[in-house]
């Protein structure tokens, strides 16, 4: 199956300082890259929705010059936690889909970053 | 605006059935997706299927979808510990994806 990996998996930083994150679908080109954010016990919220190539869109409350999104490549995209502070600490997601329609439309979830702001 | 929900918490015994419900709103969905998340992973795909279908069955899952109803349910045979985990329903449509809150499945031995 598709493979999406994200690195770190775990990172503590001090308020701040900026933070990034890595999204790669190792097996397939992602036309389309997702980040999500999860509170604990909660569903995953929406973040922003990148294009390869393009700028991302941002879903309504996400401060996009907080929360930089790069998706340079069709198998890599960013995530950039600017000026974090403790209240940005949080399961950070990305996932990726293939293509439009159909079962390729399914998205492939990375393993998830743990972010913790001091 | 398009809602997906769940049961939050279900509890079952190690060997017995669990089934998972979901309820969404939006007709248009084109495929309909169970994903299992793990403590402290990310989400794995379980299987999904197509609006036009009723069942589907892989192994241990049994996917039924009511499309009248808006109603779909993820059906565990036998179920181990190792399915202790939250589940999350979700549906697409065109470019939207929405996933519902997740039920919490324990298993208890």
């Amino acid at each position: 199956g598709a493979v999406v990996s994200q690195h770190p998996s775990r990172v503590i930083c001090k308020s701040g300082t900026s933070v990034k994150i890595e999204c790669r679908s190792l097996d397939f080109q992602a036309t389309t890259m997702f980040w999500y954010r999860q509170f604990p016990k909660k569903s995953l919220m929406l973040m922003a929705t990148s294009n390869e190539g393009s700028k991302a869109t941002y879903e309504q409350g996400v401060e996009k010059d907080k929360f930089l999104i790069n998706h340079a490549s069709l198998t890599l995209s960013t995530l950039t936690v600017t000026s974090a502070h403790p209240e940005d600490s949080s399961f950070y997601i990305c996932s990726a889909r293939a293509g439009a329609g159909g079962p390729a439309d399914t998205q492939y979830f990375g393993p998830g970053t743990r972010l913790t702001v001091l | 605006g398009e809602d997906v929900e769940q049961s939050l918490f279900l509890s079952v015994r190690e060997g017995d059935s669990s089934v998972i419900n979901c309820t969404y709103t939006d007709s248009s969905s084109t495929y309909l997706y169970w994903y299992k998340q793990e403590p402290g992973a990310g989400l794995q795909l379980l299987t999904y299927i197509f609006s036009n279908m009723d069942m589907k069955q892989d192994q241990r899952l049994t996917v039924l979808l009511n499309k009248k109803d808006k109603h779909l349910s993820l059906r565990i045979a036998d179920t181990q510990t190792g399915d202790s985990a939250i589940y999350f329903c979700a549906e697409s449509y065109g470019q939207n994806f929405v996933f519902g809150p997740g039920t919490r499945l324990s298993v208890l031995p």
